[in-house]
Protein backbone atom coordinates (compact mmCIF):
# COMPACT_ATOMS: atom_id res chain seq x y z
CA UNK A 1 0.00 0.00 0.00
CA UNK A 2 1.29 3.51 -0.58
CA UNK A 3 1.45 6.44 1.68
CA UNK A 4 2.23 10.16 1.65
CA UNK A 5 3.59 12.62 4.42
CA UNK A 6 3.93 15.74 4.93
CA UNK A 7 5.59 17.17 7.30
CA UNK A 8 4.15 20.08 9.23
CA UNK A 9 0.33 20.70 8.46
CA UNK A 10 1.37 24.60 8.84
CA UNK A 11 4.03 26.63 7.60
CA UNK A 12 4.47 30.16 8.09
CA UNK A 13 6.65 31.85 5.73
CA UNK A 14 7.68 36.26 5.35
CA UNK A 15 6.75 36.98 1.92
CA UNK A 16 10.37 37.15 -0.37
CA UNK A 17 11.35 34.22 1.52
CA UNK A 18 12.27 30.76 0.43
CA UNK A 19 9.09 28.00 0.82
CA UNK A 20 10.41 24.80 1.48
CA UNK A 21 7.38 21.97 2.08
CA UNK A 22 8.30 18.30 2.88
CA UNK A 23 6.80 15.18 0.91
CA UNK A 24 7.81 11.50 1.82
CA UNK A 25 6.41 8.57 0.08
CA UNK A 26 6.05 5.20 0.52
CA UNK A 27 5.62 2.67 -2.24
CA UNK A 28 6.29 -0.59 -3.93
CA UNK A 29 6.75 0.67 -7.52
CA UNK A 30 8.02 3.56 -9.25
CA UNK A 31 5.62 6.48 -8.45
CA UNK A 32 4.36 8.90 -10.20
CA UNK A 33 4.22 11.68 -7.81
CA UNK A 34 2.03 15.25 -7.80
CA UNK A 35 2.04 18.69 -5.75
CA UNK A 36 -1.23 19.99 -6.05
CA UNK A 37 -2.41 23.37 -4.61
CA UNK A 38 -5.91 24.61 -3.10
CA UNK A 39 -7.22 27.65 -2.53
CA UNK A 40 -10.65 28.06 -0.15
CA UNK A 41 -13.60 26.49 -1.27
CA UNK A 42 -11.92 25.89 -4.65
CA UNK A 43 -10.66 22.43 -6.39
CA UNK A 44 -7.37 21.37 -6.47
CA UNK A 45 -5.07 22.60 -9.25
CA UNK A 46 -1.82 20.90 -10.26
CA UNK A 47 1.54 22.70 -9.82
CA UNK A 48 4.02 19.78 -11.05
CA UNK A 49 4.58 16.31 -11.30
CA UNK A 50 7.11 13.54 -12.05
CA UNK A 51 6.70 10.60 -14.07
CA UNK A 52 9.94 9.13 -14.05
CA UNK A 53 11.50 11.57 -16.24
CA UNK A 54 13.59 14.24 -15.10
CA UNK A 55 14.06 14.34 -11.29
CA UNK A 56 14.08 17.81 -11.02
CA UNK A 57 10.28 19.13 -12.14
CA UNK A 58 9.32 22.88 -12.48
CA UNK A 59 5.68 23.46 -12.22
CA UNK A 60 3.69 26.54 -12.32
CA UNK A 61 3.77 29.54 -10.38
CA UNK A 62 7.30 29.88 -10.03
CA UNK A 63 7.21 25.97 -7.72
CA UNK A 64 9.53 23.04 -8.40
CA UNK A 65 9.84 19.56 -6.73
CA UNK A 66 12.73 17.59 -6.83
CA UNK A 67 12.43 13.48 -6.77
CA UNK A 68 14.88 11.61 -4.70
CA UNK A 69 14.58 7.96 -4.48
CA UNK A 70 17.33 7.33 -2.27
CA UNK A 71 15.09 9.63 0.32
CA UNK A 72 11.81 8.62 -1.55
CA UNK A 73 11.07 12.34 -0.84
CA UNK A 74 9.36 14.83 -3.22
CA UNK A 75 10.46 17.67 -1.61
CA UNK A 76 8.02 21.37 -2.84
CA UNK A 77 10.45 24.36 -3.20
CA UNK A 78 9.73 28.51 -4.45
CA UNK A 79 12.33 30.62 -3.79
CA UNK A 80 10.66 33.56 -3.35
CA UNK A 81 7.10 33.57 -1.53
CA UNK A 82 4.26 36.01 -3.16
CA UNK A 83 1.28 36.51 -0.89
CA UNK A 84 -0.75 34.96 -3.59
CA UNK A 85 1.12 31.61 -2.28
CA UNK A 86 -1.01 31.40 0.73
CA UNK A 87 -3.13 28.07 0.18
CA UNK A 88 -2.88 24.00 0.79
CA UNK A 89 -0.93 22.00 -0.80
CA UNK A 90 -1.31 18.76 -1.44
CA UNK A 91 1.53 16.06 -2.50
CA UNK A 92 0.20 12.81 -3.71
CA UNK A 93 1.80 9.51 -4.97
CA UNK A 94 -0.48 7.36 -7.70
CA UNK A 95 -0.10 3.71 -8.12
CA UNK A 96 -0.47 3.54 -11.41
CA UNK A 97 -2.82 0.12 -10.94
CA UNK A 98 -4.35 -1.41 -14.44
CA UNK A 99 -7.90 -0.54 -12.81
CA UNK A 100 -7.38 3.49 -13.16
CA UNK A 101 -4.72 5.46 -11.18
CA UNK A 102 -5.63 5.82 -7.57
CA UNK A 103 -3.99 9.04 -6.04
CA UNK A 104 -3.04 8.95 -2.17
CA UNK A 105 -2.78 12.52 -0.65
CA UNK A 106 -0.93 13.24 1.75
CA UNK A 107 -2.52 15.12 5.07
CA UNK A 108 -1.39 18.49 3.36
CA UNK A 109 0.63 21.97 4.37
CA UNK A 110 -1.26 25.08 4.72
CA UNK A 111 1.17 27.94 3.80
CA UNK A 112 0.78 31.59 5.21
CA UNK A 113 2.76 34.29 3.69
CA UNK A 114 3.28 37.51 6.12
CA UNK A 115 4.02 40.44 4.85
CA UNK B 1 -10.27 21.89 -23.85
CA UNK B 2 -11.23 19.45 -21.23
CA UNK B 3 -13.35 20.66 -18.46
CA UNK B 4 -14.76 19.35 -15.16
CA UNK B 5 -18.21 20.59 -14.22
CA UNK B 6 -19.61 19.91 -10.79
CA UNK B 7 -23.18 20.97 -9.15
CA UNK B 8 -24.09 21.76 -7.08
CA UNK B 9 -21.68 23.95 -5.62
CA UNK B 10 -22.93 23.63 -1.68
CA UNK B 11 -25.87 22.04 -0.72
CA UNK B 12 -27.75 22.16 2.78
CA UNK B 13 -29.34 19.14 3.93
CA UNK B 14 -31.11 17.45 6.61
CA UNK B 15 -30.18 14.03 8.49
CA UNK B 16 -31.67 11.13 6.75
CA UNK B 17 -32.48 13.02 3.13
CA UNK B 18 -31.43 11.66 -0.07
CA UNK B 19 -28.48 12.79 -1.64
CA UNK B 20 -27.54 13.31 -5.37
CA UNK B 21 -24.29 14.95 -6.79
CA UNK B 22 -23.35 15.51 -10.37
CA UNK B 23 -20.25 15.57 -12.05
CA UNK B 24 -19.48 15.69 -15.92
CA UNK B 25 -16.41 16.24 -18.09
CA UNK B 26 -16.25 17.38 -21.92
CA UNK B 27 -13.84 17.18 -24.07
CA UNK B 28 -12.79 13.95 -23.81
CA UNK B 29 -13.46 10.37 -24.21
CA UNK B 30 -13.55 7.32 -21.83
CA UNK B 31 -12.19 8.96 -18.82
CA UNK B 32 -11.54 7.82 -15.29
CA UNK B 33 -13.60 9.53 -13.21
CA UNK B 34 -13.41 9.41 -9.11
CA UNK B 35 -14.89 10.69 -6.24
CA UNK B 36 -13.38 12.16 -3.38
CA UNK B 37 -14.00 13.26 0.06
CA UNK B 38 -12.26 16.31 1.91
CA UNK B 39 -13.58 16.66 5.71
CA UNK B 40 -12.58 19.69 7.67
CA UNK B 41 -8.98 19.86 8.34
CA UNK B 42 -7.63 16.80 6.87
CA UNK B 43 -6.23 15.81 3.82
CA UNK B 44 -8.43 13.67 0.21
CA UNK B 45 -9.81 10.52 0.88
CA UNK B 46 -10.98 8.50 -2.23
CA UNK B 47 -14.42 7.07 -2.37
CA UNK B 48 -15.30 5.64 -5.74
CA UNK B 49 -13.50 5.23 -8.69
CA UNK B 50 -14.85 4.53 -12.54
CA UNK B 51 -13.00 3.07 -15.56
CA UNK B 52 -16.10 2.98 -18.22
CA UNK B 53 -19.53 3.02 -18.29
CA UNK B 54 -21.36 0.68 -15.13
CA UNK B 55 -18.03 0.54 -14.14
CA UNK B 56 -17.76 1.21 -10.03
CA UNK B 57 -15.35 0.65 -7.36
CA UNK B 58 -15.73 1.67 -3.85
CA UNK B 59 -12.73 1.89 -1.74
CA UNK B 60 -13.54 2.46 1.66
CA UNK B 61 -17.55 1.04 3.33
CA UNK B 62 -19.99 4.04 3.62
CA UNK B 63 -23.08 5.36 3.17
CA UNK B 64 -22.73 6.72 -0.43
CA UNK B 65 -22.58 5.17 -3.73
CA UNK B 66 -21.79 6.14 -7.08
CA UNK B 67 -22.98 5.76 -10.63
CA UNK B 68 -21.61 6.19 -14.17
CA UNK B 69 -24.40 6.02 -16.79
CA UNK B 70 -23.38 7.65 -19.36
CA UNK B 71 -19.59 8.26 -20.32
CA UNK B 72 -18.76 11.61 -19.42
CA UNK B 73 -20.77 12.06 -16.29
CA UNK B 74 -20.21 10.49 -12.66
CA UNK B 75 -22.87 10.86 -9.94
CA UNK B 76 -22.23 10.32 -6.16
CA UNK B 77 -25.56 9.44 -4.33
CA UNK B 78 -27.45 8.53 -0.70
CA UNK B 79 -30.54 7.23 0.30
CA UNK B 80 -30.36 8.53 3.90
CA UNK B 81 -27.46 11.01 4.78
CA UNK B 82 -25.52 10.77 7.94
CA UNK B 83 -24.33 13.71 9.98
CA UNK B 84 -21.03 12.17 8.74
CA UNK B 85 -21.25 12.74 5.27
CA UNK B 86 -20.71 16.45 5.86
CA UNK B 87 -17.26 17.19 4.07
CA UNK B 88 -16.30 19.44 0.39
CA UNK B 89 -16.86 16.64 -2.65
CA UNK B 90 -14.63 16.65 -5.27
CA UNK B 91 -14.89 15.21 -8.82
CA UNK B 92 -11.85 14.50 -10.79
CA UNK B 93 -10.84 12.79 -14.06
CA UNK B 94 -7.83 11.78 -15.91
CA UNK B 95 -7.12 10.11 -19.37
CA UNK B 96 -4.56 7.66 -18.55
CA UNK B 97 -2.99 6.15 -15.29
CA UNK B 98 0.36 8.12 -15.78
CA UNK B 99 -1.68 11.30 -15.96
CA UNK B 100 -2.55 13.89 -13.50
CA UNK B 101 -6.17 13.81 -12.36
CA UNK B 102 -8.08 16.96 -12.86
CA UNK B 103 -9.97 18.26 -9.90
CA UNK B 104 -13.63 20.09 -10.31
CA UNK B 105 -14.70 22.96 -8.14
CA UNK B 106 -15.91 21.12 -5.35
CA UNK B 107 -19.25 20.83 -3.22
CA UNK B 108 -19.64 21.69 0.09
CA UNK B 109 -22.25 19.64 1.90
CA UNK B 110 -23.74 20.53 5.16
CA UNK B 111 -25.60 17.89 6.76
CA UNK B 112 -28.08 19.65 9.84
Amino acid sequence: AQSVTQLGSHVSVSEGALVLLRCNYSSSVPPYLFWYVQYPNQGLQLLLKYTSAATLVKGINGFEAEFKKSETSFHLTKPSAHMSDAAEYFCAVSDDGAAGNKLTFGGGTRVLVKP
Amino acid sequence: SQTIHQWPATLVQPVGSPLSLECTVEGTSNPNLYWYRQAAGRGLQLLFYSVGIGQISSEVPQNLSASRPQDRQFILSSKKLLLSDSGFYLCAWNRASNQPQHFGDGTRLSIL
